[in-house]
Parts: C-alpha cells; structure tokens; sequence
C-alpha cells in the first residue's frame, strides 16, 4: 500500500479542457512536492510547498497551478496544456528541516497524463 | 554543468557480477544524499540514504565522497530482480524553514541476465 495516493491514475484531456490532479498524505509530512516525468528521463521537479506554502516554483509555465489546501492535500490544476505536456506526473512528500527522515521522499503511483 | 549528473548506462551484467555506480553533484552545501531505485512504468522508491562515513545494506554499499562531491553505489552478487534504474538524488538546501530542493541525476539503466 503505498502511503501517498494520486487520482486519477490516468487522465486524458484536450487541449481547451481543465483538470486537475490531486495528491493525498497522511504521514504528517509538512513538504510536498509535484515532479514530472517524460520516458526514459528521471524525475524533473516542479513545485515544492513547505507547510502548506508555496517554497519553490521552477519556472513552470503559468498552464499548471499548484494549490495545497491542507497539509495532506496537494492538488495540480491544469489548463490549455500543449500535447508536449503529456507525462508521468509524480507527487511526493517528506519531512522538513533535521528530523529524522527530512528530504526522504516517498511517492505516489503516479498520474499518467495524455494531452491530444 | 548539471546539478547531479550520472553513468548514463545501460549496464548489462551477469547475474552474480558486482556493478558500481557513480554520481556527482555540484552544490558543496548539499547535505543529504539518496539512492533511489524506479521500476519501468512505477514510481521510484528509496533503496538508501547515503551518509559520511558510508553505509552497507546486505548486497548494497554506498559511499560519499565531500572533498570531490561524488557518490557513489556498488551492487554485489547481483540477481535479476535488481534490474532497475538507479538514481541519485542530492539536495540542495534553501531558506531555513523550507523544503529542500531534491534534484535526481539522470538515471543508469542496471539489466542482470542470467
């Protein structure tokens, strides 16, 4: 049983279309995190927040927006997203700062994305 | 340069052979260093965390090296199911309070046939 869930597990949209993907923890972990990940690539981050707020943003286009609205929920809006988009799109949590266990990331299965 | 590079592989072992990994990264304030194991099509799973003075589980041994800011992981006695990809993952500290970056190398492809 993996202990972070992700729905849905796949998803295809069109390009008008929104969406969302959501993310769901209950480690008491105070990061999470949304990585993306094309095949045969290793995972490329994209959004952080540290205890429910927004810590890094590496520079993803406007299209994707994150928003956490509790510290077990992380959710990804998408809209009017290119066919370039289509992906595996991870999210993870973990600890912050030196407890024991802090940058130890633990994933969800994944939502796999297909833009058309 | 990138922040942590790897072995681009594929390696293509025996079973049975030792096989070693290197990754090396470019923030000399990392602190915190991983070695993560992703089956094709599933998400990745911690295999070990990497510490100073460096750390053995059963057939894995991994090492740091801080002065040349590498790390590294050696496989022995390798069985068919450590077929995988092995990434790096380094972080790479940001304002006290937050999240660390946790950036992954770019992945060796690790196949044992018998």
């Amino acid at each position: 049983d993996t202990e972070v869930t992700q729905t849905p597990k796949h998803l295809v949209m069109g390009m008008t279309n929104k969406k969302s993907l959501k993310c769901e923890q209950h480690m008491g972990h105070r990061a999470m995190y949304w990585y993306k990940q094309k095949a045969k690539k290793p995972p490329e981050l994209m959004f952080v927040y540290s205890y429910e707020k927004l810590s890094i943003n590496e520079s993803v286009p406007s299209r994707f927006s994150p928003e956490c609205p509790n510290s077990s929920l992380l959710n990804l809006h998408l809209h009017a997203l290119q066919p370039e988009d289509s992906a595996l799109y991870l999210c993870a949590s973990s600890q912050v700062g030196t407890v024991s266990g802090a940058n130890v990331l633990t994933f969800g299965a994944g939502s796999r994305l297909t833009v058309l | 340069r990138k922040e942590v590079e790897q072995d681009p592989g594929p390696f293509n072992v025996p079973e049975g052979a030792t096989v070693a990994f290197n990754c090396t990264y470019s923030n000399s304030a990392s602190q915190s260093f991983f070695w993560y194991r992703q089956d094709c099509r599933k998400e990745p799973k911690l295999l070990m965390s990497v510490y100073s003075s460096g750390n053995e589980d059963g057939r894995f041994t991994a090492q740091l090296n801080r002065a040349s800011q590498y790390i590294s992981l050696l496989i022995r006695d390798s069985k068919l199911s450590d077929s995988a990809t092995y990434l790096c993952v380094v972080n790479i500290p940001q304002v006290t309070g937050t999240a660390s970056k946790l950036t992954f190398g770019t992945g060796t492809r690790l196949q044992v046939t018998l």
